[in-house]
């Protein structure tokens, strides 16, 4: 079964961009995986599907800041130009028939 | 616009029941998987269960099955989910998520859209 991993935390600066990190395990290079925002006190937001290939989807009306790559079993979601409304926990989910799995989460914090 | 609200929590004593619903808008619901996702206060996401968009297939987090049922109602728009036992870990807002259109493939897909969730509390 496939386990889906995330740093606990991360930082960096207005202005700056932060590359977020989902991990699959091993034997699961082709599994595409979603980036989900959540700020506080809301809702999770789905950002994007992020596939193997590192192509990705985002959903409506998410800016051009927001993008997704991948590399082997990693899957990474970069925002550039951080804004502090960037702050949020952000969550990776992954799926095969009979099962979803999410991430243990990435809280953002925007210095 | 998609749509997704959810009702029905509420406190509710070990060893109870509950049902929560879940009413959809602004997309054809018959064609979709949906999910429930749960998340304890301060924790992460947990995926509880799916259904197929017909209801013919669901499926369980190990934490929930037995003791939790998934069903949807095409007619009404509408996804549920029977809380059966529950117990105090159950505690969580409870998400329901909409899914994948069923046509584009034997799994459900990223949850791309989200309602704004209920708290149910399991408490005695």
């Amino acid at each position: 079964q496939v386990v889906v991993t995330q740093s606990p935390s991360a930082s960096a600066s207005p202005g700056a961009s932060v590359k977020l990190t989902c991990t699959l395990s091993s034997g699961y290079n082709t599994f595409a995986i979603a980036w989900h925002q959540q700020q506080p006190g809301k809702a999770p937001r789905y950002l994007m599907t992020v596939n193997s290939d590192g192509s990705h989807n985002k959903g409506d009306g998410i800016p051009d800041r927001f993008s997704g790559s991948s590399s082997g079993t990693e899957r990474y979601l970069t925002i550039s130009s951080l804004q502090s409304d960037d702050e949020a926990d952000y969550y990776c989910q992954t799926w095969s028939t009979g099962i979803e799995v999410f991430g243990g989460g990435t809280k953002l914090t925007v210095l | 616009q998609v749509h997704l609200v959810e009702s029905g929590g509420n406190l509710v004593k070990p060893g109870g029941s509950l049902r929560l619903s879940c009413a959809a808008s602004g997309f054809n619901f018959r064609e979709y998987y949906m999910s429930w996702v749960r998340q304890t206060p301060g924790k992460g996401l947990e995926w509880v269960a799916y259904i197929s968009s017909r209801g013919v297939s669901v499926y369980y987090a190990d934490s929930v099955r037995g003791r939790f049922t998934i069903s949807r109602d095409n007619s009404m728009n509408s996804l549920y989910l029977q809380l059966n036992s529950p117990r105090v870990e159950d505690t969580a807002v409870y998400y329901c998520a909409r899914g994948r259109v069923e046509a584009a493939g034997s799994s459900p897909g990223p949850c791309d859209c989200w309602g704004q969730g209920t708290l149910v509390t399991v408490s005695s």
